[in-house]
């Protein structure tokens, strides 16, 4: 059964204070896995997709990777603007285009 | 990007009353999606909707309960009829873009008293 895990569920950083959100995912094929950002009481905003194995992107203070069995979401010198829940979702290649979504990580930024 | 746009934006209603939700996109997409988010958890689809065939819907979700209509590529509406207060959660549309990316709207947050 595909699946998705995410850690940890909460995080608390100090502005500057770089650190990594993890994605766990098992599925039968990956076809793509998804990061977003979701605010309180809004949709979730696409931040990147990863399609293989040693794939990164990179966009302001967010840096995502992938791995064979895994996703992080790298955070650098992060700000309080940044706190959000970040969610990860993967798609998988059963011929579907269903989305498993992870639980989320909630990130908040002190200032 | 896609930019969608829900309406409501939020509603509170009775039990046993229902709520159409009406989802509208600025261009022409395939596949539109709709979800559940209840509070605390992460998203679940209920049901697929592409427009000129029946929606396609998820274990634990059926048409009586929640049915879709998609009359054209750029909106869809969303029915949660005879409503429960285990129905309160944001609903939100989605639309498949570029790829497999998924773009999603501002969600429906709705509250059952």
């Amino acid at each position: 059964e595909d699946q998705v895990t995410q850690s940890p569920e909460a995080l608390r950083l100090q502005e500057g204070e770089s650190s990594s959100l993890n994605c766990s995912y098992t599925v039968s094929g990956l076809r793509g896995l998804f990061w977003y950002r979701q605010d309180p009481g809004k949709g979730p905003e696409f931040l990147f997709t990863l399609y293989s194995a040693g794939e990164e992107k990179e966009k302001e203070r967010l840096k995502a990777t992938l791995t064979k069995k895994e996703s992080f979401l790298h955070i650098t010198a992060p700000k309080p603007e940044d706190s959000a829940t970040y969610l990860c979702a993967v798609h998988s290649t059963s011929g579907t285009y269903k989305y498993i979504f992870g639980t989320g990580t909630r990130l908040k930024v002190l200032a | 990007s896609a930019v969608i746009s829900q309406k409501p934006s939020r509603d509170i209603c009775q039990r046993g009353t229902s709520l159409t939700i009406q989802c509208q996109v600025d261009s022409q997409v395939t596949m539109m999606f709709w979800y559940r988010q209840q509070p605390g958890q992460s998203l679940t689809l209920i049901a697929t909707a592409n427009q000129g065939s029946e929606a396609t819907y998820e274990s634990g979700f059926v048409i009586d309960k929640f049915p879709i209509s998609r009359p054209n590529l750029t909106f869809s509406t969303l029915t949660v009829s005879n409503m429960s207060p285990e129905d309160s959660s944001i609903y939100l549309c989605s639309v498949l873009h570029t790829g497999y990316e998924q773009y999603f709207g501002p969600g429906t947050r709705l509250t059952v008293t």
